[in-house]
């Protein structure tokens, strides 16, 4: 079935550091794919999203990109601050609302 | 604003009594869900519902119940807790017209069975 595999944390980062969090999915035919980010108690909320081959998708200074070829949307920001500390999820979705997540990865940025 | 509210935030409870935790929403969605996350699982699909007198089981079904009477309401109950179903609870909606199916997450409710 489909699934989302993505990188392990905690991943622990200084202020202004580059920020990469890999994610790797596998589906039958063409997901939309989705970054969600969770703040410290709170629920999940929408990060950014592409829906098809190679589009990039953006908010608040982190990019994605859905690469077909190597089944990845890896999320980067080039530069973290201490607010951007949270748990963020990779998810796909592939058939009417069958949304499906990765385990997470929690980001902590040190000032 | 239009929102997506849960309750208990925080529940403790013993083996074997019911528990319902409830999920309201005020956007008019016909879509809702449940999910429970764990570490090192992230979110599991556990019941969802596309309108009213709709369910349908999810990934982690076994031992919950949900109804829907109704647009706004999708309670999730535990017939008899068990120690394995300590977790945190999230319920989420959307909309039935949208092009790709982003989710509205409530706050989530913590359970604890002792």
């Amino acid at each position: 079935g489909d699934s989302v595999t993505q990188m392990e944390g905690p991943v622990t980062l200084s202020e202004e550091a580059f920020l990469t969090i890999n994610c790797t999915y596998t589906a039958t035919g063409y997901p939309s794919l989705f970054w969600y980010v969770q703040y410290p108690g709170e629920g999940l909320q929408l990060l950014l999203k592409a829906t098809k081959a190679d589009d990039k998708g953006s908010n608040k200074g982190f990019e994605a990109t859905y690469r077909k070829e190597t089944t990845s949307f890896h999320l980067e920001k080039g530069s973290v601050q201490v607010s951007d500390s949270a748990v963020y999820f990779c998810a796909l979705e592939n058939n009417n609302n069958d949304m499906r997540f990765g385990a997470g990865t929690r980001l902590t940025v040190k000032p | 604003d239009a929102e997506i509210t849960q309750s208990p935030r925080h529940k403790i409870t013993e083996t074997g009594r019911q528990v319902t935790l409830a999920c309201h929403q005020t956007w008019n969605h016909n879509n809702m869900f449940w999910y429970r996350q764990d570490l090192g699982h992230g979110l599991r699909l556990i019941h969802y519902s596309y309108g009213v007198q709709d369910t349908n089981k999810g990934e982690v079904s076994d031992g919950y119940s949900v109804s829907r009477s109704n647009t706004e309401d999708l309670p999730l109950t535990l017939e008899s807790a068990a120690s394995s179903q300590t977790s945190v609870y999230f319920c989420a909606s959307n909309d039935e017209g949208a092009l790709t199916g982003e989710l509205f997450f409530g706050e989530g409710s913590r359970l604890t069975v002792l």
